[in-house]
């Protein structure tokens, strides 16, 4: 079946520092991949997504790319705020689940001033 | 448009007790579903449905119910309530159930089981 692998957290950085959070994941077929953030108290909205090989899913100056050779879909900003601090989800959908969507454990990212 | 809103925010039952989970959207999205989210766990699949009056399970659906009467509502019965479905519970949904459309989630229920 599919499964869905963050890095583990909790994720402490200051603010303006580099940010990757780390997805694998297993996927028969050729998955969609997404990453969703859930910030404090709310419910989960999607950040960005990408739908086919090598390619490059952004938004708010968050960037993943889609790397079917090494399964993964790290994500990735270049200077973090305080306002980033949130949960952070890697998933995936295919063919098969269709909308069912496979998600990942988590990451916690804390951005402090 | 509120889009995906849920009722209630915060719930404390007894073991043995039941209730239902209110879900509904104004988008007029045929796909739902209901997730429960737990520490390390990421979110989970409880229930989901493609349309009013066609429900599937999802990956943990034991002890929950669900009807979908309407496109609007989807909502989730806990039948005998266990301190394991202590959790956070949210509703999602989208506009169909192809694989890269986008899920709409709801603010959550936070579900406290003794």
């Amino acid at each position: 079946g599919n499964s869905v692998t963050q890095m583990e957290g909790p994720v402490t950085l200051s603010e303006e520092a580099f940010l990757t959070i780390n997805c694998t994941y297993t996927a028969t077929g050729y998955p969609s991949l997404f990453w969703y953030v859930q910030y404090p108290g709310e419910g989960l909205q999607l950040l960005l997504k990408a739908t086919k090989a090598d390619d490059k899913g952004s938004n708010k100056g968050f960037e993943a790319t889609y790397r079917k050779e090494t399964t993964s879909f790290h994500l990735e900003k270049g200077s973090v705020q305080v306002s980033d601090s949130a949960v952070y989800f890697c998933a995936l959908s295919d063919l098969v689940s269709g909308s069912r969507l496979t998600f990942g454990e988590g990451t916690q990212l804390t951005v402090n001033p | 448009n509120a889009g995906v809103t849920q009722t209630p925010k915060f719930q404390v039952l007894k073991t043995g007790q039941s209730m239902t989970l209110q879900c509904a959207q104004d988008m007029n999205h045929e796909y739902m579903s209901w997730y429960r989210q737990d520490p390390g766990m990421g979110l989970r699949l409880i229930h989901y449905s493609v349309g009013a009056g066609i429900t599937d399970q999802g990956e943990v659906p034991n002890g929950y119910n669900v009807s979908r009467s309407t496109t609007e509502d989807f909502p989730l019965r806990l039948l005998s309530a266990a301190p394991s479905q202590t959790s956070v519970y949210f509703c999602a949904s989208s506009y169909s159930t192809g694989l890269t459309d986008t899920q709409y989630f709801g603010p959550g229920t936070r579900l406290t089981v003794l």
